[in-house]
């Protein structure tokens, strides 16, 4: 089965500093992975996903994440926090392995991240 | 287009009662997922649609829940008799569906409340 596994809750930087929330994946095919924000009261966005082309992969608002298949993880990363980033963010695996193939995400538990001013 | 549209976005009930929620996708996406969020937790997949096939249901999908999607279009979650423990945030999701690697597009999310 594949599973997400994001490394802390609550993530608390200050504005300017670099942003790095944890995701590791466990699948016994290549995944297809997804980090996604989520506003309060809203619904989810996607920041940027990892379809097997390129590792480094850049999304929105300056954000990227890197594929490392032997660390079997895929780290979303910032080079300078904003206020605007405070949100909660879920990593997310594509399920290639159930056996309706739905596409259906499975989710991590979520980090919720704090900018201080 | 406007996005993935979901009504109510909040809904107080109590214990016991029925309630249903609506999900209107993205014009033209062929899937479309529904998910459960509670507090503190991540999104859990519920149940799954291709055009108006409903082809997948997760095992939190008791008996009490049951969704459709006529004609392929919009869809529909009801819950029967709500317990408090299905106080939570229900998610629709669709996408084209042409490849198991694209995104998914979230509406705002119905938030119930049963007390």
């Amino acid at each position: 089965a594949q599973s997400v596994t994001q490394l802390g809750s609550h993530v608390s930087v200050s504005e300017g500093a670099l942003v790095l929330l944890r995701c590791n994946y466990s699948s016994s095919v290549p995944p297809y992975l997804f980090w996604y924000v989520q506003y309060p009261n809203q619904g989810l966005q996607l920041l940027l996903k990892y379809t097997s082309a390129a590792t480094l992969v850049k999304g929105i608002n300056g954000f990227e994440a890197e594929f490392k298949k032997s660390e079997t993880s895929f780290h979303l990363t910032k080079p300078s926090a904003h206020m605007s980033d405070a949100a909660e963010y879920f990593c997310a695996v594509s399920d290639l392995v159930g056996s309706s193939n739905t596409g259906k995400l499975i989710f991590g538990q979520g980090t919720t991240l704090q900018v201080k001013p | 287009d406007t996005g993935v549209s979901q009504n109510p976005r909040h809904k107080i009930t109590k214990r016991g009662q029925n309630v249903t929620f609506r999900c209107d996708p993205i014009s033209e996406h062929n899937r479309l997922y529904w998910y459960r969020q509670t507090l503190g937790q991540g999104p859990e997949f519920l149940t799954y649609f291709q055009n108006e096939a409903q082809l997948e249901k997760s095992r939190l999908l008791s008996d009490r829940f049951s969704a459709e999607r006529p004609k392929g279009s919009f869809s529909t979650l009801e819950i029967q008799r709500t317990e408090q423990g299905d106080s939570a945030m229900y998610l629709c999701a669709s996408n084209e569906g042409l490849a198991l690697s694209n995104e998914q597009f979230f509406g705002p999310g119905t938030r119930l409340t049963v007390l």
